[in-house]
């Protein structure tokens, strides 16, 4: 059964490093997100991206955040210059199409010293 | 803003009983509802997807019911099975992303 999957599965990282987080959606879906989700908190939705662009963000996708699709298989998260409180499990979701189903990677670990 | 609330927080019961999981949102303006399955430090297992036109959904030994009206739904779990321990997720669909609850963490005892 197609999968979403994500690499890695821990990274540790310095303050003010940049991160790169990735994830393969299934083949045929069309819509992809990210969310995360900080120890002990809700699942929060950062971005959602659609034909090659951002179609909604939330309040915590500034400037720091970017997403991009580099080729037909990859999507990409990247955290410019890590903060303490970026440490969160962060997860690649993706929807065969709009209004449908989504399903979820198993996750990286994102931890900040 | 769309707020989701899952009650009870925690549940604890023993293996062979029927139970209940609660989800309640505000705005009743949705596209579906969707059920996960979360696993300690582990990702989301998607268990059943409501779409708003229907009243429940069924997948094996879990029922899910929607009443959009007024901003609930629960999910039934027949006969639970230590397997089942876990925690369980809703999330609405409004706009395009989904609003999570703070999930119900389920306990099996054998």
């Amino acid at each position: 059964e197609p999968e979403v999957t994500q690499t890695p599965s821990h990274q540790v990282t310095q303050m003010g490093q940049e991160v790169i987080l990735r994830c393969v959606p299934i083949s045929n879906h069309l819509y992809f997100y990210w969310y995360r989700q900080i120890l002990g908190q809700k699942v929060e939705f950062l971005v959602s991206f659609y034909n090659n662009e951002i179609s909604e963000k939330s309040e915590i996708f500034d400037d720091q955040f970017s997403v991009e699709r580099p080729d037909g298989s990859n999507f990409t998260l990247k955290i410019r210059s890590t903060k303490l409180e970026d440490s969160a499990m962060y997860f690649c979701a993706s929807e065969l199409s709009s209004y449908n189903e989504q399903f979820f990677g198993p996750g990286t670990r994102l931890t900040v010293l | 803003k769309q707020e989701v609330t899952q009650i009870p927080a925690a549940l604890s019961v023993p293996e062979g009983e029927n139970l209940v999981l609660n989800c309640s949102f505000t705005d009743s303006a949705i596209y579906n509802l969707q059920w996960f399955r979360q696993d300690p430090g582990k990702g989301l297992t998607s268990l059943l997807l409501i779409q708003s036109s229907q009243r429940e959904q069924t997948s094996g030994r879990l029922n899910a019911s929607l009443d959009k009206s007024s901003g609930r739904s629960t999910l039934y779990i027949a006969a639970s099975q230590p397997g089942d321990s876990a925690t369980y997720l809703c999330a609405v669909q409004g706009a395009q992303k989904l609003v999570f609850g703070q999930g119900t963490r389920l306990t099996i005892n054998p």
